[in-house]
C-alpha cells in the first residue's frame, strides 16, 4: 500500500539553527500538508499546499517556516532559526483530489531543539 | 469555524468491555468527520470516516461510529476491547469546498488504556 514517507525520523538541533524536514507524499495525491504535535498536546495544522503554492496556513506558520516542492516528488518544511518551543513531532500528510478523501499521514519527524 | 471536542483525555476499560470514545463537533456547514488512531511512536492511521453517506460508519479493527447531527456528535465505539486497542485516538473535522483545503482540525485526543 502506498505510504507517505518522512525523513529524518528524529533530529536534534541547536537553537538558532535551520532545519529541513523532508517528505515524499503518495504519488497521485494533489494536496499536501504539514501538521505539528507538541508532546502531550493535540495535532495542529500548519500549512496546506496545492498546485505548487500554499493554499492555507495557520497562525503558527509564520515567517520562520516555509514549504516547497522542489522536484515534483519531495515536499519539504524548512524551519529557520529554531527555538526551544519548536520541539515537536512534525507530520507530513497528503490526499487525492475530491471531497471526503482520506488524508494519509507519514510516521512523523521528531524534532528536538536544544 | 470548525472545532472538535473529545470528552475525556483518558479512558480505561477492561479487556472485552465496551469501548466508547466521545467526540462532539462544531461546524457551520455539514462536516466530514474522521477518527484516527496513533499507536506509540507511530503516525496517524485512519480508523473510519463520515462523508455524508450512511450515518453509521464501520471502520477497521471492529470500530464503528455514528454521526448524529442533532447531537453534533460522532462517538467511536467497539463492542469488545482488545489489548492491542491501547492507543491515542483523535477525532477530526474537515470541510471541503471551493474555499476549503480539506485540512483536518483535531480534537485533543483520548488515550485508551485496556486492562487485562
Amino acid at each position: 500500500e502506498p505510504e507517505v514517507t518522512q525523513t529524518p525520523s528524529h533530529q536534534v538541533t541547536q537553537m538558532g539553527q535551520e532545519v529541513i524536514l523532508r517528505c515524499v507524499p503518495i504519488s497521485n495525491h494533489l494536496y499536501f500538508y504539514w501538521y505539528r504535535q507538541i508532546l502531550g498536546q493535540k495535532v495542529e495544522f500548519l500549512v496546506s499546499f496545492y498546485n505548487n503554492e500554499i493554499s492555507e496556513k495557520s497562525e503558527i506558520f509564520d515567517d520562520q517556516f516555509s514549504v516547497e516542492r522542489p522536484d515534483g516528488s519531495n515536499f519539504t518544511l524548512k524551519i529557520r532559526s529554531t527555538k526551544l518551543e519548536d520541539s515537536a513531532m512534525y507530520f507530513c500528510a497528503s490526499r487525492p483530489d475530491g471531497p471526503g478523501n482520506t488524508i494519509y499521514f507519514g510516521e512523523g519527524s521528531w524534532l528536538t531543539v536544544v | 469555524a470548525q472545532s472538535v471536542t473529545q470528552l475525556g483525555s483518558h479512558v480505561s476499560v477492561s479487556e472485552g468491555a465496551l469501548v466508547l470514545l466521545r467526540c462532539n463537533y462544531s461546524s457551520s456547514v455539514p462536516p466530514y468527520l474522521f477518527w484516527y488512531v496513533q499507536y506509540p511512536n507511530q503516525g496517524l492511521q485512519l480508523l473510519l470516516k463520515y462523508t455524508s453517506a450512511a450515518t453509521l460508519v464501520k471502520g477497521i479493527n471492529g470500530f464503528e461510529a455514528e454521526f448524529k447531527k442533532s447531537e453534533t456528535s460522532f462517538h467511536l465505539t467497539k463492542p469488545s476491547a482488545h489489548m492491542s486497542d491501547a492507543a491515542e485516538y483523535f477525532c477530526a473535522v474537515s470541510l471541503f469546498g471551493s474555499s476549503n483545503t480539506g485540512k483536518l482540525i483535531f480534537g485533543q485526543g483520548t488515550t485508551l488504556q485496556v486492562k487485562p
